[in-house]
């Protein structure tokens, strides 16, 4: 089955600077990569997406890119704000969804 | 217009009792599926399904039964508690497994004493 790795775990960033959160996949096959973003006590919720066709995706601060040839995706967060302080999490789909163990971001006023 | 409704939202078993936690949809949606989510561990895959009668095993199946007897409902059981299964169970649905967005419930929290 896929296997979803995700780094760094935790993050720690300047509240303006940028953050990027890298995952690679083992599943050739997978065709659809969704970025999560979870706050404390709350479900995931979908922030941006790519897919296999595409190679990278902008939705205003937010960007995600992807290469299949190496299977490695990353979420781009520019002009960090306190209020991307959250989880955010990295999948890939080979049919069912598999995510990666999650990245705590802190935005530091 | 719902989403995705889980029940109960907090819950505390003993060792060795069963449980069922609820999970409907109403959006139609074709694929539905459960996740646990344990702290540095993301969202694990204990089952799924693509359609009413089909049912497949995910990553962390053992100790978890289910069924979809209808395209709204998708029950998860638990046969025999025990505290490894402590944890935030999230049930999720999507129009269909092909790479469509999935959305969750609010969660299940559920502790195992």
């Amino acid at each position: 089955g896929e296997n979803v790795e995700q780094h760094p775990s935790t993050l720690s960033v300047q509240e303006g600077d940028s953050a990027v959160i890298k995952c690679t996949y083992s599943d050739s096959a997978s065709n659809y990569f969704p970025w999560y973003k979870q706050e404390l006590g709350k479900r995931p919720q979908l922030i941006i997406d790519i897919r296999s066709n595409v190679g990278e995706k902008k939705d205003q601060r937010i960007a995600v890119t992807l290469n299949k040839t190496a299977k490695h995706f990353s979420l781009h967060i520019t002009e960090t704000q306190p209020e991307d302080s959250a989880v955010y999490f990295c999948a890939a789909n080979d049919y069912k969804l598999s995510f990666g163990a999650g990245t705590t971001v802190t935005v530091r006023a | 217009n719902a989403g995705v409704t889980q029940t109960p939202k907090f819950q505390v078993l003993k060792t060795g009792q069963s449980m069922t936690l609820q999970c409907a949809q109403d959006m139609n949606h074709e694929y539905m599926s459960w996740y646990r989510q344990d702290p540095g561990m993301g969202l694990r895959l204990i089952h799924y399904s693509v359609g009413a009668g089909i049912t497949d095993q995910g990553e962390v199946p053992n100790g978890y039964n289910v069924s979809r007897s209808t395209t709204e409902d998708f029950p998860l059981r638990l046969l025999s508690a025990a505290p490894s299964q402590t944890s935030v169970y999230f049930c999720a649905s999507s129009p269909d497994a092909a790479g469509n967005t999935i959305y969750f419930g609010e969660g299940s929290w559920l502790t195992v004493v």
